[in-house]
């Protein structure tokens, strides 16, 4: 069975510095990736970041990327420069080849950013 | 963005009647799922569909049925609403050809209250 954990329910970042959120999964699978999703206080899901277990480099999109530790099943995302516009809740999520198509959701973390 | 949309956008209803969710989606993709979401549990699949007629159970299946006659349409039916079926209820979608790496899109949510 897949499992991700995010230990940390809700976290404070002053605008413009960087933030990391953690997240750490756990599968018996080899071939799997991990996705984080943003959601704002109006409720839509947002796809960010995709990070696959074979990957050698760490993904990156713009102000974010993800510091994949494959030995230590983590899979943290870094918003670097975070603006108010970052507030919201994310989810860290894993999909196994192994496990169908589906996605495995983390309890998500709540970031709030201080002007 | 991808093209879903799903109706209603916010129902409420009283225990024991039926209620059906509708999934619509203009990208032509073969994978369609529902999930729902709940605090602290992120989001929870309930169950998904690979292409026209063919539907699979996911985590939370119990109480729900789906139907997918045409590629573009995925309801989601509550035969009998119970107050536990309170939840905001997100319809995905996936073009599968890119393998496990292909994101999910996510459609804006339908909020349902059972009473």
């Amino acid at each position: 069975a897949q499992k991700i954990t995010q230990t940390q329910p809700g976290m404070f970042v002053q605008e413009k510095e960087a933030v990391t959120l953690d997240c750490t999964y756990d599968t018996s699978d080899q071939s799997y990736g991990l996705f984080w999703y943003k959601q704002p206080s109006s409720g839509e899901m947002i796809f960010l970041i995709y990070q696959g277990s074979y990957d050698e480099q760490n993904a990156t999109e713009g102000r974010y990327s993800l510091n994949f530790q494959k030995a230590r099943k983590s899979a943290n995302l870094v918003i670097s420069a975070s603006q108010l516009g970052d507030s919201a809740m994310y989810f860290c999520a894993m999909r196994s080849n192994n496990a169908g198509n589906m996605l495995t959701f983390g309890g998500g973390t709540r970031l709030m950013v201080k002007p | 963005d991808a093209g879903i949309t799903q109706s209603p956008r916010h129902k409420v209803t009283e225990t024991g009647t039926p209620v059906t969710l509708r999934c619509h989606q203009t990208e032509n993709h073969r994978y369609m799922y529902w999930y729902r979401q709940d605090p602290g549990h992120g989001l929870r699949l309930i169950h998904y569909s690979y292409g026209v007629k063919d539907t699979d159970k996911g985590e939370v299946s119990d109480g729900y049925s789906v139907s997918r006659s045409k590629t573009e349409d995925f309801l989601l039916t509550l035969e009998s609403a119970t107050s536990s079926q309170t939840s905001v209820y997100f319809c995905a979608i996936s073009d599968e050809t890119g393998g496990s790496r292909v994101p999910q899109y996510f459609g804006p949510g339908t909020r349902l209250t059972v009473l």
